[in-house]
């Protein structure tokens, strides 16, 4: 069985400041990787994903996640926050059965 | 394409009465999930369809809870009886193999 550990709950950071949001994950089977962003009364809309390829991917405002297959883990970066990034971040892993396994999601708050 | 459809937005019941909620997923999609999302539990999945058959409702709190897909544009999550602790947001989501995840906005219960 697949699993996702995002080890903060919380992260609090000041405007324009960088920001890392970890994400480890466990598997015996070759996994796809995402993460989602849920806004306020909202659902989780897709931010970036790793299917195959180049292990750097970018969202189109600023995030980026770096599979590192040795590691097991995809954490997301970006290098200068806005106060419109306040949110919760999900990471989420899917199996070839096109099973998804998510974690327990990572509250991202900007401080003006 | 207007997205996962899920309602109603809101639903405020009395416990012991019967709840349904209703997904229309993004039309080819060939699997849907119904998750519910709680500030204790985070978001669980409870019960993932693929062609319109259920492949894993291993999260389904109860018998008091069931689903159904009568065809590909439809699904249903009922709960008969509720009761307060099935309080929560119950996302619907469909999606296309090897393929992300697409949510409906939601549907927030609350039993009294």
């Amino acid at each position: 069985a697949q699993s996702v550990t995002q080890l903060d709950s919380q992260v609090p950071v000041f405007e324009e400041a960088p920001v890392e949001l970890r994400c480890n994950y466990s598997s015996s089977v070759s996994v796809y990787l995402f993460w989602y962003v849920q806004y306020p009364n909202q659902g989780l809309q897709l931010l970036l994903k790793y299917l195959s390829g180049s292990t750097l991917v970018e969202s189109i405002n600023g995030f980026e996640a770096e599979f590192n297959k040795s590691q097991t883990s995809f954490h997301l970066r970006k290098p200068s926050v806005h106060i419109s990034d306040t949110a919760e971040y999900f990471c989420a892993v899917s199996d070839p059965g096109n099973q998804f396994y998510f974690g327990t999601g990572t509250s991202l708050t900007v401080i003006p | 394409d207007a997205g996962v459809i899920q309602s109603p937005r809101h639903e405020v019941t009395e416990m012991g009465q019967e709840v349904t909620l209703r997904c229309k997923p993004i039309s080819g999609h060939n699997s849907l999930f119904w998750y519910r999302q709680t500030m204790m539990r985070g978001l669980e999945l409870l019960i993932y369809f693929n062609n319109n058959v259920p492949i894993d409702d291993s999260g389904m709190p109860e018998d008091r809870f069931s689903a159904k897909m009568p065809n590909a544009s439809f699904s249903t999550l009922k709960i008969q009886p509720s009761e307060p602790r099935d309080s929560a947001v119950y996302f619907c989501a469909s999606s296309l193999s090897d393929s992300n995840l697409h949510f409906g906005n939601g549907t927030r219960l609350t039993v009294t």
